[in-house]
């Protein structure tokens, strides 16, 4: 199974500030990695495909990059909207589909 | 518009059973991929079981393997997760997802199950 470790538990930051999340896999998973985004009481959303293909209607500040063990999410400026856990996901080796377990940006 | 409906929420006795559904529509519900996620109270995204468009091939967590059965009726384009001899360790919100190729795209609101006496 492979593992996903995001880093940091928690980012505080301000509206306006740039965000860096990072993914690492404990084996390669080439390019098949996700981003989905949770708000309180609702379902996740998918931000990034495959490492850095942003999903439909998702904004330009959102990207991401990365390959093989080593993956980051970046949020160019951030937007209220935007506080709430993001959590990465592969799909290289399944089953299972494993996920990380999410990184908080909360409003410092 | 791709819409993913599950049934209500339930409270359940531990060593019960239960039924989720998922309706489909929007889309060729037969074409695709589905999966069940769970999320415990507080806690991260745990993938539950998988099974592929016509309903031939399915995939477990281990956690799940041989109480949970996941099934499809693609002539009513809804989606199933049966189980059994429930804990309280399965108290979650489970959310049926559509798998296109590149990934998880489409969420249901999610049903929370709590197995409690």
């Amino acid at each position: 199974e492979i593992v996903l470790t995001q880093s940091p538990a928690t980012l505080s930051l301000s509206p306006g500030e740039r965000a860096t999340l990072y993914c690492r896999a404990s084996q390669s998973v080439y390019s098949y990695l996700a981003w989905f985004q949770q708000k309180p009481g609702q379902s996740p959303r998918l931000l990034i495909y495959d490492a850095s293909n942003r999903a439909t209607g998702i904004p330009a500040r959102f990207s991401g990059s990365g390959s093989g063990t080593d993956f980051t999410l970046t949020i160019s400026s951030l937007e209220p909207e935007d506080f709430a856990v993001y959590y990465c996901q592969q799909r290289y080796n399944w089953p299972p589909w494993t996920f990380g377990q999410g990184t908080k940006v909360e409003m410092k | 518009e791709v819409q993913l409906v599950q049934s209500g929420g339930v409270v359940i006795q531990p060593g019960g059973s239960l039924r989720l559904s998922c309706a489909a529509s929007g889309f060729t519900f037969s074409a695709y991929w589905m999966h069940w996620v769970r999320q415990a109270p507080g806690k991260g995204l745990e993938w539950v079981s998988r099974i592929d468009s016509d309903g031939g091939a399915t995939s477990y967590a281990d956690s799940v393997m041989g109480r949970f059965t996941i099934s499809r009726d693609n002539a009513k384009s809804t989606l199933y997760l049966q189980m059994h001899s429930l804990s309280p360790d399965d108290t979650a919100v489970y959310y049926c997802i559509r798998d296109v190729t590149h990934a998880f795209d489409s969420w249901g609101q999610g049903t929370l199950v709590t197995v409690s006496s």
